[in-house]
């Protein structure tokens, strides 16, 4: 079974400085890797994704992520963060033979002090 | 751009009554997907639904649970008789026939069950 774990619970950064949250995925293949944004109140907003291909990938706000396969790890990083950026983020696994469902973690929740 | 749209926004109710929420996927869509997420915990996949068919249920959708195209462009989640765990935040997504991992997620319907 495909499971995700965020290691980190809460982050606090200070504006400015660089961001890196942790997920780790359990999946017996290749798997598609995804990190979605919640703002409070608010949806999951997709932040990227990773199908196959080039590791290192980009995707909204500045934000970027790499596949480590050695690792199964998809850690999302951001070199200097924002205050907009206080929310919670999710890491997310699908699998690529028609099992449809989103595996989600329990999120990391990120404050930015000024 | 185009985004999945969930009425109502919050919708409280007493133990043991019927609930329908409701979902209007992006238009081009044919997958159609169900997640909750009880409060401070991670989100969980309830079902997925196409061509008119659930294509996967997990183990919370129980009887009292069902999903439904009643035309062209809702897609609805009903609970005959909710229980007070129920209540939660319901996430209605959609994906394309190409990509079916990669879903488009609406703000979400919080569900208070008294």
């Amino acid at each position: 079974a495909q499971s995700v774990t965020q290691p980190d619970i809460h982050i606090t950064v200070s504006e400015g400085a660089s961001l890196e949250l942790r997920c780790n995925y359990s999946y017996g293949a290749t798997p598609y890797l995804f990190w979605y944004v919640q703002s409070p109140g608010q949806g999951l907003q997709l932040l990227l994704k990773y199908f196959s291909g080039d590791t290192l990938v980009q995707g909204i706000k500045g934000f970027e992520a790499e596949f480590k396969r050695s690792q199964s790890s998809f850690n999302l990083r951001k070199p200097s963060v924002h205050w907009s950026d206080a929310a919670e983020y999710f890491c997310a696994v699908g699998s690529n033979f028609g099992n449809e469902k989103l595996t989600f973690g329990t999120g990391t929740r990120l404050t930015i002090i000024p | 751009e185009p985004e999945v749209t969930q009425t109502p926004s919050h919708q409280v109710t007493q133990m043991g009554q019927e609930v329908i929420l409701r979902c209007v996927p992006i238009s081009n869509h044919l997958y159609f997907y169900w997640y909750r997420q009880i409060l401070g915990q991670k989100v969980e996949f309830l079902v997925s639904f196409y061509n008119n068919e659930i294509s996967e249920k997990s183990e919370i959708f129980d009887d009292q649970f069902s999903v439904e195209r009643p035309d062209g462009s809702n897609f609805t989640l009903k609970i005959r008789s909710t229980k007070l765990e129920d209540s939660a935040m319901y996430f209605c997504a959609s994906s394309d026939i190409l990509v079916r991992n990669e879903q488009f997620f609406g703000p979400g319907t919080r569900l208070t069950v008294l």
